[in-house]
This record gives structure tokens, sequence and C-alpha cells, in this order.
């Protein structure tokens, strides 16, 4: 699975609050990725990184925010939680040398 | 940007029985197409991946096929096994560029009848 960490692996919200979630690497890949998974939608991509210091847009990046301060780390922020946001949250890596994505083990966020 | 598009959602085979799962693609540019199979509660891992200068690819038990003028591949799993059970997911990306990104369908759940 490519050392690929996710924090945490649950959490509760109330409508409002805010979070981050980490996703952290033990290799040195420079393509990070969030998604979120919601039923009968697949994988959607909220943000990604191509390097320390780089973010971008995904298909669905309203309401989230990243950050990649450090080349290991990935972050993924909720200002203010809203029910919408209860979903599946996956982290990625991209293995360019062998053009593989591997997902970390997922984090599950309920928001109330 | 890409678009994916994966049928059936859903599909019951009997155990020993084949099933194809099938997905199509709206950027021509896009040159590889994984497969990831996503056990109840775990991550989706990689099964197999098609790259666009060849056609077919086989791995034991599964294949996948890829006609890039028609812009669809699909995925053949052959003598199925309860274990086989999972929701599968194709995707479609670029191999070089900035972003390098996948674009997912929406999963078809098989079950492995026993």
């Amino acid at each position: 699975n490519a050392g690929v960490t996710q924090t945490p692996k649950f959490r509760v919200l109330k409508t409002g609050q805010s979070m981050t979630l980490l996703c952290a690497q033990d290799m040195n890949h420079e393509y990070m990725y969030w998604y979120r998974q919601d039923p009968g939608m697949g994988l959607r991509l909220i943000h990604y990184s191509v390097g320390e210091g780089t973010t971008a847009k995904g298909e669905v990046p309203d309401g989230y925010n990243v950050s990649r301060l450090k080349k290991q780390n990935f972050l993924l922020g909720l200002e203010s939680a809203a029910p919408s946001q209860t979903s599946v949250y996956f982290c990625a890596i991209r293995d360019l040398a062998k053009n593989i994505q591997y997902f970390g083990a997922g984090t599950r966020l309920s928001v109330l | 940007g890409e678009n994916v598009e994966q049928h059936p959602s859903t599909l019951s085979v009997q155990e020993g029985d084949s099933a194809v799962i099938k997905c199509t693609y709206s950027d021509s540019a896009s040159n590889y197409f994984p497969w990831y199979k996503q056990e109840l509660g775990k991550r989706p891992q990689l099964i197999i991946d098609i790259r666009s200068n060849v056609g077919k690819k086989k791995d034991q038990r599964i294949a996948v096929t890829l006609n890039k003028t028609a812009k669809h591949f699909s995925l053949h799993i052959t003598e199925t096994q309860p274990e086989d059970s999972a929701v599968y997911f194709c995707a479609a990306s670029l191999l070089s560029g900035s972003a390098r990104q996948l674009t997912f369908g929406s999963g078809t759940q098989l079950t492995v009848l026993p």
C-alpha cells in the first residue's frame, strides 16, 4: 500500500465545526490526491498536489482547503463542516515510476 | 474534463460463471485505464491496468480489453469465486502531464453466488 497513512480513521462532527485530515507518506512521491467516496458516485477528486508547496482544485473542491507544506504530508481541511460532507475520504499517492495510484485506508466522517 | 461511465451498477453471477463490466470515456487523449477492486470497508486496490498502445491484457482469471476508436474498455473475470465479490471501479487518465489524476466510474457491485 506504498506507506500511505490517514488519520483519523473515524470522526463525528457537528455542523459548523472544523477539522483537518492528515495524509502521510513514507516515500518520496510528488503526486498526492484527496478523494471523497459517496454511495453510487464512485471516487471524486477534491484537491491534489504535484509537489511540496503546490495544490490544485479537483472536481469537487468547494468547502475544502488543502496544504502541502511538507512533501510527506497532504492535509485536507474542513473550515465549517456541513452534513453534505458526510462521506468516506481517501488519500492517494501516484508512484510515477510504476504509474500506479495507491490509496490510504480512508477516513469515515459523519457531520450531524 | 474527462467523464467515465460504468455499467452495470450491480451484477450477480453464479460461482464459476464469467462477469463483464463495461466503461466508456469521453476524452480521446486518455491513455491509461486502471481497474480497482474495493472490498467492503477497505481501500480501493489496483487489480489490472491497460495502456492505449495495447488492446488486451490478461492476468490469470482477469482480463481487460480496450477499444480506443469506440472509447470503451471492459473488465472480464472468468471462473468467478466468492472472493471476487466486491465493488469494481474503472478509471481513465493521462500517463503524462501536470496532474495525471484518475477519473473514476461510479462502480459496479459484483456478487458471486455460491
